[in-house]
Parts: structure tokens; sequence; C-alpha cells
């Protein structure tokens, strides 16, 4: 693994199934973020994590959860899919502080699609 | 709070065209700032950073930002595009106070030869 990973690379789901989508680092850093890419909206953060064990929810956080059970892993969970969460997801990780603060690595994102 | 502006959302140009991308944010501190691309299909990829120093930062493939304090602006130059820069750019800030990366809504560029 070099990076970020996230899986799945696409998905098709129907509405009111639970869906994670999985995302792992390997650069050893505090911070992971979800994202969604939204066409004319940018990228929107929808939950964050500075550290392992602690998480917080960003500009988009209903209707998902994340769970941070080790610095390496940031799953994100919709728990009932519905069609307004189709979007591309993005998971994403940095340092915390220092000189690189802000500096973000993305994966190579999910496309979901929710009917 | 804080915010990031891209006045340009879809621009236009022929290869060799000289190319500024504008980027103004709100927040009045110490701030870092990024311009990172999303080729089609692709993740974002950080392109360039401005942390400190020299307000002229010079990044990959030709590309350069200018920091003006003054002004809240870091715009992004190229003096001739070439058709493999069509791709999405994004500016984004962060404040040295707070933990949240904050991207503006993104420049849509389509380059054709």
């Amino acid at each position: 693994i070099a990076g970020i990973t996230q899986a799945p690379t696409s998905q098709i789901l129907a509405a009111g199934r639970r869906m994670t989508l999985r995302c792992t680092q390997d650069m050893r850093h505090n911070a992971m973020y979800w994202y969604r890419q939204d066409l004319g909206l940018g990228l929107r953060l929808i939950h964050y994590s500075n550290t392992a064990g602690t998480t917080g929810k960003g500009e988009v956080p209903d209707g998902y959860s994340v769970s941070r059970a080790n610095t390496d892993d940031f799953p994100l969970t919709l728990a009932s899919a519905v069609p307004s969460q189709t979007s591309v997801y993005f998971c994403a990780s940095s340092v915390t502080s220092g000189r690189a603060l802000g500096e973000q690595f993305f994966g190579p994102g999910t496309r979901l699609t929710v009917l | 709070a804080q915010s990031v502006s891209q006045h340009n959302h879809h621009v236009i140009l022929s290869e060799a065209a000289s190319l500024e991308l504008g980027c103004n944010y709100s927040y009045g501190g110490t701030v870092n700032l990024f311009w990172y691309v999303q080729y089609p299909g692709q993740h974002l990829q950080l392109l360039l950073k401005y942390f400190s120093g020299d307000p002229l930062v010079k990044g990959i493939k030709g590309f350069e930002a200018e920091f003006i304090k003054s002004k809240f602006s870091f715009n992004l130059r190229k003096p001739s595009v070439q058709w493999s820069d069509t791709a999405e750019y994004f500016c984004a800030v962060i404040s040295r106070f707070t933990d949240k990366l904050i991207f503006g809504t993104g420049t849509r560029l389509q380059v054709f030869p």
C-alpha cells in the first residue's frame, strides 16, 4: 500500500440500504477526513478525525457516521442511504501540526449511486 | 466564518494562452494556502502550497501562485497552458489556529489544441 486506498471504487445502492466506505492510509498521519464532491459545490467535509479514538463533524454530517479505531483506518457508514447521497466520496489524511499543516493527501475516491 | 472564493467557475483557453485563476479567502490571521488539481477521473493532487517566506510560489508543471496578504488573495498562474492542463483546480486555505482545510468550489479549465 502506498498512500491512501479506498474501497469500493464504485457502488450502486438501493435506497434504505446500509453501506460502509472503507479508507486506509499507510503514512501514519494523525488526521483523516471524508469529503463528498458534487458538481458546482466543490468538496464538502463530512466528518474528520484528528487522532485515533476521536472524530468530529464537518459541514455536511447528517446521514453519515465514522469511527477511528486505529491510525490507519477511517470507515464512513451510511446507515440508510438516500438518493441525495449520490456523490463521489474522497478520503484524505494529513499531519495535524507543524509546517505541513493543511497539506492533505487524497485517496482515489468512491463513486456512489443511490437509487 | 472562514471562506474561500474562486471567481472563475469555468475557463476555456487555447493552447499557449496564459492562465490566471483567482482565489480570495476571508480569514485575517496567519494561513497556509494551497492549490490542488483534479485531472478528469482522478483524485485531487497538490499543485503548490504556501506556508511562509517568498510570496511567489512555484509548483509542478510550470504553475505558480502569488500570495498577496493585503488582498487576501492567492491567484494561480501559468504563462502558457497545454491541453494536458485540462482539469479542475481547487484553492484551499487553513488557518494556523483551526484544524479544517476550507476549499473553494473549484474552477474547471478546458484547454483546446
